[in-house]
């Protein structure tokens, strides 16, 4: 039971690169998020997803774009990297929210440092 | 004001004992509230939610106070592996946006 897998695990690249981090659940969660973790800032969330070709504009949007072609992946991408997006990233999903209570499982994250 | 403050600890305390955090919210309307426990360089994992009338699960108790605004999270008989970062994360909107404090650290030593 895989759950929420992120890839890659760590990643170094340099500024004005681009990259796409994916995410995958097996869950069958209609609900996808992506968050950053820096510290003393806590989880912020950059972009979401409600469903299947739908996404939404989080806290921290900007310098990141995002894709929900099937409703099992989430993909983050990178345009042109810069060094404060240096972070750990996170991808979560959820059922959706008709009743409250329903907790998002995070995948463990990806390493991202930006030279 | 931050939407959810948690007192970032370190809190230190010794095998057996009862540790107590609170985090307060600002938004009244929150409905749903969770405690998550992150593990150093690690994903957040749901330890549990928080309902209304209080929750009990094994060592761990949860209690929300609406009028005050916050809510508490009580380890009783504490673990080694207890020792983690406790993240407060309350619901501010109807689409489950939900807000993660910053964490409060616990370190239980022998």
């Amino acid at each position: 039971n895989a759950g929420v897998t992120q890839t890659p695990k760590f990643r170094v690249l340099k500024t004005g690169q681009s990259m796409t981090l994916l995410c995958a659940q097996d869950m069958n969660h209609e609900y996808m998020y992506w968050y950053r973790q820096d510290p003393g800032m806590g989880l912020r969330l950059i972009h979401y997803s409600v469903g299947e070709g739908t996404t939404a504009k989080g806290e921290v949007p900007d310098g990141y774009n995002v894709s929900r072609l099937k409703k099992q992946n989430f993909l983050l991408g990178l345009e042109s990297a810069a060094p404060s997006q240096t972070s750990v990233y996170f991808c979560a999903s959820s059922y959706p929210q008709g009743a409250v209570n329903q907790p998002q499982h995070f995948g463990d994250g990806t390493r991202l440092s930006i030279l | 004001r931050k939407e959810v403050e948690q007192d970032p600890g370190p809190f230190n305390v010794p095998e057996g004992a009862t540790v107590a955090f609170n985090c307060t919210y600002s938004n009244s309307a929150s409905q749903s509230f969770f405690w998550y426990r992150q593990d150093c360089r690690k994903e957040p994992k749901l330890l549990m939610s928080v309902y209304s009338s209080g929750n009990e699960d094994g060592r761990f108790t949860a209690q929300l106070n609406r009028a005050s605004q916050y809510i508490s999270l009580l380890i009783r008989d504490s673990k080694l592996s207890d020792s983690a970062t406790y993240l407060c994360v309350v619901n501010v909107g109807g689409f489950q946006k939900l807000v993660f404090g910053t964490g409060t650290r616990l370190l239980v030593s022998p």
